[in-house]
């Protein structure tokens, strides 16, 4: 079983929409929790730290469910600009271990 | 003001080579890192150094070899490079959880 796990989309779906990603971790130990974005041939950037108490950034609203060791992103009214690939993070041993990502497509 | 910056940016190499990366980061953390992430865009990590000492080393290949000078530079060297070796490497840095990224270095290997 991989430490982060990611549906890997594609996502297509058209601008205005809500679109939420959801994702798994193996550690129960983990200790921090993040949504980094990466654009075609850039590096990652990180988005939003994740909470069990959720948290919201605008239009992104992330939540952390530690018993089911499960990570959610809701992106509202999603805008073009919003295309990118979407990781999952979690932080523990000292590390971060990187899901997959979802890539996310927004279409005009 | 580029936080993390390496170089270079584009490394096209033959097999058997050996190659250098660099990255510097003005940030003052304290921890840095190098990944690798391969065709399939995978980011895994290779080293994680925190005041210029070695703290992580997730089996990578001897033939890789990270250097850090001093807290703001973490260099990776490449020995012998193999066709496996094609990805785009980054640097990153940290004070706690949240890392910040270098742009990349994308090496191909001939």
């Amino acid at each position: 079983r991989k430490e982060v796990e990611q549906d890997p989309g594609p996502f297509n779906v058209p601008e205005g929409a809500t679109v939420a990603f959801n994702c798994t971790y193996s550690n129960s130990a983990s200790q921090s929790f993040f949504w980094y974005r990466q654009d075609c041939r850039k590096e990652p950037k990180l988005l939003m730290s994740v909470y069990s108490s959720g948290n919201e950034d605008g239009r992104f609203t992330a939540q952390l469910n530690r018993a089911s060791q499960y990570i959610s992103l809701l992106i509202r009214d999603s805008k073009l600009s919003d295309s990118a690939t979407y990781l999952c993070v979690v932080f523990g041993d000292e590390k971060l271990t990187f899901g997959t990502g979802t890539r996310l497509t927004i279409i005009p | 003001d580029t936080a993390v910056s390496q170089t270079p940016k584009y490394l096209v190499t033959q097999m058997g080579n050996d190659k250098s990366i660099k990255c510097e980061q003005n940030l003052g953390h304290d921890t840095m890192y190098w990944y690798k992430q391969d065709s399939k865009k995978f980011l895994k990590i290779m080293f994680s150094y925190n005041n210029k000492e070695l703290i992580i080393n997730e089996t990578v290949p001897n033939r890789f070899s990270p250097k850090s000078p001093d807290k703001a530079h973490l260099n990776l060297h490449i020995n012998s490079l193999e066709l496996g070796d094609s990805a785009v490497y980054f640097c990153a840095s940290s004070r706690g959880g949240s890392q910040y990224f270098g742009p990349g270095t994308r090496l191909t290997v001939l």
